[in-house]
């Protein structure tokens, strides 16, 4: 039972680089998320979907992009890294709205950006 | 979305309960309360949601006043791996997203 998969786990860039963070998820969920969480803070979200197909934009989405081509993938792009995108990167899935259904988080994606 | 406070940090023996409180003054009748928390640096980790009875599960119980103003995490034997920081968060119906503040970071003193 895999739960939510990220890949990969680090991953060093230099500015101006490009990549793609890959969730996926096998429980057959309807919502995903991505967060950001800096040094001694909380999570911030950057974008989210309701569906496949769907996407949509949260707290801190400048300088991302997100697609769910699939149920089961969630892909989030930095088209251009820049060192303030240097954080940990949480994917999450849930069953349904996040105030009914319990949201399950992957270990995260350690990016940095030199 | 209600806004939570929590105390910064927290200590408590091993062995002993764990009773984490948070406040949510402002919380709507639709909102419901929900608690996570985060080991180390993992992914966080669902423990329990309410919204207005108390609930227990196999991991803590949450109480709820009955004003809903506030609420408290209990984690009744605390281990050494309970060592986290726990996030109070409360969410309206509909809401399609959580909101996470900074938490309480809890430490097990041995």
């Amino acid at each position: 039972n895999a739960g939510v998969t990220q890949t990969p786990k680090f991953r060093v860039l230099k500015t101006g680089q490009s990549m793609t963070l890959l969730c996926a998820q096998d429980m057959n969920h309807e919502y995903m998320y991505w967060y950001r969480q800096d040094p001694g803070m909380g999570l911030r979200l950057i974008h989210y979907s309701v569906g496949e197909g769907t996407t949509a934009k949260g707290e801190v989405p400048d300088g991302y992009n997100v697609s769910r081509l699939k149920k089961q993938n969630f892909l989030l792009g930095l088209e251009s890294a820049a060192p303030s995108q240097t954080s940990v990167y949480f994917c999450a899935s849930s069953f349904g709205l996040p105030w009914d259904q319990p949201q399950h988080f992957g270990d995260g994606t350690r990016l940095s950006i030199l | 979305d209600a806004k939570t406070t929590q105390p910064t940090s927290m200590d408590c023996a091993e062995g002993r309960a764990a009773n984490l409180p948070c406040n949510h003054s402002t919380i709507s009748g639709n909102e419901y309360v929900y608690w996570y928390r985060q080991i180390h640096s993992q992914g966080p980790q669902y423990i329990i949601h309410g919204l207005k009875n108390n609930e227990t599960n196999e991991m803590a119980s949450l109480i709820i006043t009955e004003d809903r103003k506030s609420s408290t995490l209990i984690l009744p034997h605390a281990t050494l791996r309970d060592t986290a920081v726990y996030y109070c968060i409360a969410s309206n119906f509909g809401n399609e997203k959580l909101t996470f503040g900074t938490g309480t970071r809890l430490t097990i003193i041995p």
